[in-house]
């Protein structure tokens, strides 16, 4: 079974320009979570999704960033404009119910 | 809002010692508990998920507790290898209603096994 994947693994981009993240969560999960990791910082909750439906986002920190799950399967999470502080490390996770499964987080530097 | 901490921030020990890492948090109305590993560059993997009626949970080398009236999780790894340095996590699932299913995380422990 393939497990989350994201996507870049990396990305640098310079203030003011556009990024968007995508994960692929594993089959047949419904939800789908963003975290979100910046220096020196634990892991922040940005979203859940059920399905395409947006259950919480009280994580999201500001109207800069857009979360979207068209159809329920893969997510995506665009920054605009991106400003410094964005920077860090973006994970995103997927279940049925009980444990989370990670991916490898996107690592989203903006200079 | 549940306040997760985990001390010590970093640890380095020699192949073979028993080590125990701590997980404390704020507000006891929980509804799980996880500890995640983390490798370099990597996502983050569960090793352990503790219920709130449960006390610990063991898998191989790794036993965790939970002691949910006192707000503490310990992580005790047995006869440490080389192979298992990375970052441990603490999460907390809060089990208020309002906070669905996120996760709150410590900042982790930094653990590295001499050869």
């Amino acid at each position: 079974e393939a497990g989350v994947t994201q996507f870049p693994s990396h990305s640098v981009i310079e203030k003011g320009q556009t990024v968007t993240l995508r994960c692929d969560p594993i089959s047949g999960h419904d939800n789908l979570y963003w975290y979100r990791r910046v220096m020196g910082k634990e892991i922040k909750f940005l979203l859940h999704f059920v399905k395409e439906s947006k259950q919480d986002e009280s994580g999201m920190p500001n109207n800069r960033f857009l979360a979207e799950r068209t159809g329920g399967t893969y997510s995506t999470l665009k920054v605009q404009p991106a400003e410094l502080e964005d920077s860090g490390v973006y994970f995103c996770a997927s279940n049925r119910g009980g444990t989370q499964y990670f991916g490898p987080g996107t690592r989203l530097l903006v200079l | 809002k549940q306040e997760v901490t985990q001390i010590p921030a970093a640890l380095s020990v020699p192949e073979g010692e028993n080590l125990v890492l701590n997980c404390s948090f704020t507000d006891s109305a929980i509804y799980n508990l996880q500890w995640f590993r983390q490798d370099p560059g990597k996502g983050l993997t569960s090793l352990l998920l503790i219920q709130s009626s449960q006390r610990e949970q063991t898998s191989g080398r790794l036993n965790a507790s939970l002691d949910k009236s006192s707000g503490r999780s310990t992580l005790y790894i047995a006869a440490s290898q080389p192979g298992d340095s990375a970052t441990y996590l603490c999460a907390v699932r809060d089990q208020n209603s309002n906070s669905g299913y996120a996760l709150n995380f410590g900042k982790g422990t930094s653990l590295l096994v001499t050869p």
